[in-house]
């Protein structure tokens, strides 16, 4: 399979515990992006990288949170002290920027649940 | 800056009869545009895209999109829905003043009845 996969697929954490989510995008892509989803909303950004640069993180992305990308390739999100608020499917997609065109492939996602 | 108005939170339709999504953006350069779709507990897959080529965009599963510019609209149909469309369907923005980073709608959850 060569899509994007994402590990692991659940986690159920007590609050105060770190987590740790790993992507793995499709393997010529040079972005990756990684995005929170709630119930009833669309994706919202946190972070990307342009290879293995971290090029942009939005507001949502409070300093508990951390993203690596240590090679240009895989990238782990972890999320330290973790709060209830921060239950929610973790997506991550990655692309191949080119010109106009930067359609997004997304992994499964990570559900977390703090409890 | 750049964003996307999903215009309905949910579409209810009978099998069969046609599908209209709507869907309005705002952005101060030249859009990409895109509609994703959501099947329950399953992964964003790619529908169709707008990158500046043809402005009627046919993607998969019959459904299709208009690109209009005068009215910053890439509304998303099908001639006729069938019971596996329904899902939660999610227009996105993608601009260069964006560094295309991709911006999402809200979602529609169309609903199909039999």
């Amino acid at each position: 399979d060569t899509g994007v996969s994402q590990d692991p697929r659940h986690k159920i954490t007590k609050r105060g515990q770190n987590v740790t989510f790993r992507c793995d995008p499709i393997s010529e892509h040079n972005r990756l992006y990684w995005y929170r989803q709630t119930l009833g909303q669309g994706p919202e950004f946190l972070t990307y990288f342009q290879n293995e640069a971290q090029l942009e993180k939005s507001r949502l992305l409070s300093d508990r949170f951390s993203a690596e990308r240590p090679k240009g390739s895989f990238s782990t999100l972890e999320i330290q002290r973790t709060e209830q608020g921060d239950s929610a499917m973790y997506l991550c997609a990655s692309s191949l920027l080119r010109e106009w065109n930067n359609e997004q492939f997304f992994g499964p996602g990570t559900r977390l649940t703090v409890l | 800056a750049q964003s996307v108005t999903q215009l309905d939170s949910h579409v209810s339709v009978s099998e069969g009869t046609p599908v209209l999504l709507r869907c309005n953006y705002s952005s101060s350069y030249s859009p990409s545009l895109f509609w994703y779709v959501q099947h329950p507990n399953k992964g964003l897959q790619l529908l169709l895209k707008y990158t500046s080529a043809a402005t009627l965009v046919k993607g998969i599963n019959g459904f299709e999109a208009e690109f209009k510019k005068s009215e910053t609209s890439f509304h998303l149909t099908k001639p006729s829905a069938h019971m596996s469309d329904a899902a939660e369907y999610f227009c996105v923005v993608s601009t260069s003043g964006g560094s295309y980073i991709p911006t999402f709608g809200r979602g529609t959850s169309l609903i199909v009845h039999p």
